[in-house]
């Protein structure tokens, strides 16, 4: 049981590139979300899913894509990778079953850096 | 929308000794869960306790505990016998209740705890 991975640990990008974020899970859980960590910042709520084929926007959206097309999968997409996009970049998941079934467990975190 | 307060941004204490951390929160939601989150340098993100606040009882995890004050809306961390290893940053984290579905977590900016030798 690998718990919730992630890949790359480390990404360095040019202003203007694309790139994808990875995630993965194999405890079954139905719940997975993306967050970023800035120096001072804590971690902010990117974009969370539910369930496959369902996404919703968190806390700081803008220059990210998500999808969710199995349960074990949530990839973070940048378009358009900017300076701003610099962070540290954490997935997450957990079941839906009310109560603290809802406690969530991160994967090793991703540090971007755009130049 | 809630608010999570840290009001320490470091603290340092000697190995042995027994050190509380803050948390307060905002929130207009009646059901919701607490959560304490360590980070060492790893950078791995170790839940390390929680708490339903419809409980009273204030969870415990061996040398973790807190007090959890839901009309203050205080979540103080206590660790007991503090150990090198317990050396980390340690975000609270507030999620609300969702019909029985998971949320976002709301988290604070952190507590730098150094445990001196």
């Amino acid at each position: 049981n690998a718990g919730v991975t992630q890949t790359p640990k480390f990404q360095v990008l040019k202003t203007g590139q694309s790139m994808t974020l990875q995630c993965a899970q194999d405890m079954n859980h139905e719940y997975m979300s993306w967050y970023r960590q800035d120096p001072g910042m804590g971690l902010r709520l990117i974009h969370y899913s539910v369930g496959a084929g369902i996404t919703d926007q968190g806390e700081v959206p803008n220059g990210y894509n998500v999808s969710r097309s199995t349960t074990e999968d949530f990839p973070l997409r940048l378009l358009s990778a900017a300076p701003s996009q610099t962070s540290v970049y954490f997935c997450a998941s957990s079941l839906s079953g009310g109560g603290l079934f809802n406690t969530q467990y991160f994967g090793p975190g991703t540090r971007l850096t755009v130049l | 929308a809630q608010t999570v307060t840290q009001s320490q941004p470091e603290m340092s204490v000697q190995e042995a000794e027994t050190v509380t951390l803050s948390c307060t929160y905002d929130t207009s939601e009646s059901n919701y869960y607490l959560f304490w989150y360590k980070q060492p340098p790893s950078r791995q993100m170790i839940l390390v306790i929680r708490q339903e606040a419809y409980k009273q009882q204030n969870a415990t995890e061996n040398r973790f505990s807190v007090n959890f004050q839901k009309a203050a809306k205080s979540f103080s961390l206590k660790i007991s016998d503090s150990q090198l290893g317990d050396t980390a940053m340690y975000f609270c984290a507030f999620m609300k209740y969702s019909g029985g579905g998971a949320d976002g977590l709301t988290f604070g900016k952190g507590t730098h705890l150094i445990i001196q030798p």
